[in-house]
């Protein structure tokens, strides 16, 4: 089993659509979460943290089920500018500042 | 604007060349950190600094040696580079790990290495 797992890409959406994305990871020690995006050529920027009850940041809603070991984000009211990799990111354990980094899975949101 | 920089944005490097990649943070962590990412795959963790000391090294070949000469700066020195070690070089820089929970890390835009 891979450390972080994430659906495989890519994602072609329409505009206005609501798309999620889902990340298993393996470790149960591991006890944050992130969820980065990353243009093409460019850095990875932290999109948002992942917290136990779930978070919201306007169209962007992350959930954690730490019993399954699951990530989730789902984007509402897609943008074209949201056409991005999105990265589920898992800290490793108590390994201080290891971040493990999922595959990521390719967005592309058409007019 | 990002609060972490890298220099060169670019680099071209011979075999047998000594070059050294820099970053610089200005968001007062202590803790900073070295990936390597292919195309189209994830960065791939190096180094980890905290507090200006080396605590993870993730089996990295020698021919890549950091420095950490203060909070704010991190060098990758680079020596004897293969073709292979053509990568995205990322710096990134966070609060260190205190207790379980750790803030995210912040990235630079990244120096693009090529090695001839």
């Amino acid at each position: 089993r891979k450390e972080v797992e994430q659906d495989p890409g890519p994602f072609n959406v329409p505009e206005g659509a609501t798309v999620a994305f889902n990340c298993t990871y393996s470790n149960s020690a591991s006890q944050s979460f992130f969820w980065y995006r990353q243009d093409c050529r460019k850095e990875p920027k932290l999109l948002m943290s992942v917290y136990s009850s779930g978070n919201e940041d306007g169209r962007f809603t992350a959930q954690l089920n730490r019993a399954s070991q699951y990530i989730s984000l789902l984007i509402r009211d897609s943008k074209l500018s949201d056409s991005a990799t999105y990265l589920c990111v898992v800290n490793w354990g108590n390994q201080g500042g290891k971040l493990i980094f999922g595959q990521g899975t390719e967005l592309s949101v058409k007019p | 604007d990002t609060e972490v920089t890298q220099t060169p944005k670019h680099l071209v490097m011979g075999m047998t060349n000594k070059k050294s990649l820099k970053c610089e943070q200005h968001m007062g962590h202590r803790a900073m950190y070295w990936y390597k990412q292919k195309a189209k795959k994830p960065p791939e963790l190096m180094f980890v600094y905290s507090y200006e000391k080396l605590s993870i090294n993730e089996s990295v070949p020698s021919r890549f040696s950091p420095e950490c000469p203060n909070s704010s700066l991190l060098n990758l020195h680079l020596h004897a580079l293969q073709p292979e070690d053509s990568a995205l070089y990322l710096c990134a820089s966070s609060q260190p790990q205190g207790g379980a929970m750790m803030k995210g890390q912040f990235f630079g835009p990244g120096t693009r290495l090529t090695v001839l």
